[in-house]
């Protein structure tokens, strides 16, 4: 099966500066892979995601890419806010005959004022 | 608009005693339920999916078990809850596969806690 790993588990960033959070995947057949924020005490929310016919999507501040070559994507956010402090999780999945997302075991961002 | 619903929002429970959570998905149809458990501080344990009414899969063996009586209907129980068992319980929706994969969707999640 998939497994999918994080990294790094927490990371502190100025504010105004940019976030990187990484993911490596095993399954090569994966094609799908989400990143959800998920806030003290609330559910995860989908932020972004993309999908293996491309190698790079921006939705302003948010960016992530990937390598399928390298099985690996990222998340980046630019010019931190505050409010980007939370838990980002990143996931992946195939749709070939596979209803699960295997889920990273997340980062914990804190953006310092 | 799809919504999905959880209920309660938070309980409170003795150990031993049973439980019994709700899901139900509106705007929609057929389609795949799950249920995670998120402990304090970490990550989402996938515990039932469903693709279907009468489907349920298991991933992990515990004393948790998993029905699905109507198609946008999902619930999540137990006989005998184990202090173990406190966590954040997430229900989760995804719909048909589209090319590339589908976007999986939270609801607001109940917080249980067994003393």
């Amino acid at each position: 099966g998939e497994n999918v790993e994080q990294h790094p588990s927490t990371l502190s960033v100025q504010e105004g500066d940019s976030a990187v959070i990484k993911c490596t995947y095993s399954d090569s057949a994966s094609n799908y892979f989400p990143w959800y924020k998920q806030e003290l005490g609330k559910r995860p929310q989908l932020i972004i995601d993309i999908r293996s016919n491309v190698g790079e999507k921006k939705d302003q501040r948010i960016a992530v890419t990937l390598n399928k070559t390298a099985k690996h994507f990222s998340l980046h956010i630019t010019e931190t806010q505050p409010e980007d402090s939370a838990v980002y999780f990143c996931a992946a999945t195939s749709n070939f005959g596979n209803e699960k997302l295997t889920f990273g075991t997340g980062t914990r961002l804190t953006i310092i004022p | 608009s799809q919504t999905i619903h959880q209920w309660p929002a938070t309980l409170v429970q003795p150990v031993g005693s049973p439980l019994s959570l709700e899901c139900t998905v509106e705007g929609t149809s057929n389609p795949n339920l799950y249920w995670y458990r998120q402990a304090a501080g970490r990550g989402l344990q996938l515990l039932f999916y469903s693709v279907g009414i009468g489907q349920i899969s298991s991933e992990v063996p515990q004393n948790l078990s998993a029905s699905r009586p109507q198609d946008r209907q999902f619930i999540l129980s137990s006989k005998k809850l184990l202090l173990s068992d406190s966590g954040f319980y997430l229900c989760a929706w995804m719909g048909g596969w589209v090319a590339g994969g589908n976007e999986q969707f939270f609801g607001p999640g109940t917080r249980l806690t067994v003393l």
